[in-house]
């Protein structure tokens, strides 16, 4: 399968902190997309990144992608409390725009 | 802003009963599916839907599954015979022609089959 893993599973930081997910994948991808998911609620589109792109910025989120190493990070700067969610990676086969998601970070941002 | 909407956000049943959830995509998007989470579990393909037919499904999807856009705003998931091993959040999504590939999702339907 080409199920992104991401890691850490769970990371808590203080407010004002930045913080770092990490994302693998197996095969070929089109782009890859990062979705936060509050809990219980559905997933929110954050950001994506085409193939051909090794950084992407939006706001306090910073994503990179390497695709010789099949893995991308998500950065996101001087953290909210508000942040305090679940983040997966997703990554688009190459044509089928069919999503495959990761295992999920889940962040705790502490006030 | 345009969101996809989902009912109902709750579902119980009896195992081996019908069930039907609904999905309001967003107005003019053309490309349409739907995902399930099983709790604590990653989130999993199970269709896409475009041009009224079926694009793409996984091995999840099996004959106990179907899916039909009954008229120009509704996309439905039916699951004909439920199992204990259905109970998940389904989350139906839309992208729209334009874009690059990002996919709007609805809020989700927890089905819990008893």
């Amino acid at each position: 399968s080409q199920q992104g893993e991401e890691d850490p599973q769970a990371l808590s930081i203080q407010e004002g902190e930045n913080a770092t997910m990490n994302c693998s994948y197996k095969t070929s991808i089109n782009n890859l997309q990062w979705y936060r998911q509050n809990s219980g609620r559905g997933l929110v589109h954050l950001i994506l990144i085409r193939s051909n792109e090794r950084e992407k910025h939006s706001g306090r989120l910073r994503v990179t992608l390497d695709t010789s190493k099949k893995s991308s990070s998500l950065l996101i700067t001087a953290s909210r409390a508000a942040d305090t969610a679940s983040y997966f990676c997703a990554t688009d086969k190459t044509g089928a725009n069919n999503l495959f998601f990761g295992t999920g970070t889940r962040l705790t941002v502490i006030p | 802003e345009p969101e996809v909407t989902q009912t109902p956000s709750h579902q119980v049943t009896q195992m081996g009963q019908e069930v039907i959830l609904r999905c309001v995509p967003i107005s003019n998007h053309l490309y349409f599916y739907w995902y399930r989470q099983i709790l604590g579990q990653k989130v999993e393909f199970l269709v896409s839907f475009y041009n009224n037919e079926i694009s793409e499904k996984s091995e999840i999807f099996d004959d106990q599954f179907s899916v039909e856009r009954p008229d120009g705003s509704n996309f439905t998931l039916k699951i004909r015979s439920t199992k204990l091993e259905d109970s998940a959040m389904y989350f139906c999504a839309s992208r729209g022609a334009q874009g690059k590939g990002e996919q709007y999702f609805g809020p989700g339907t927890r089905l819990t089959v008893t």
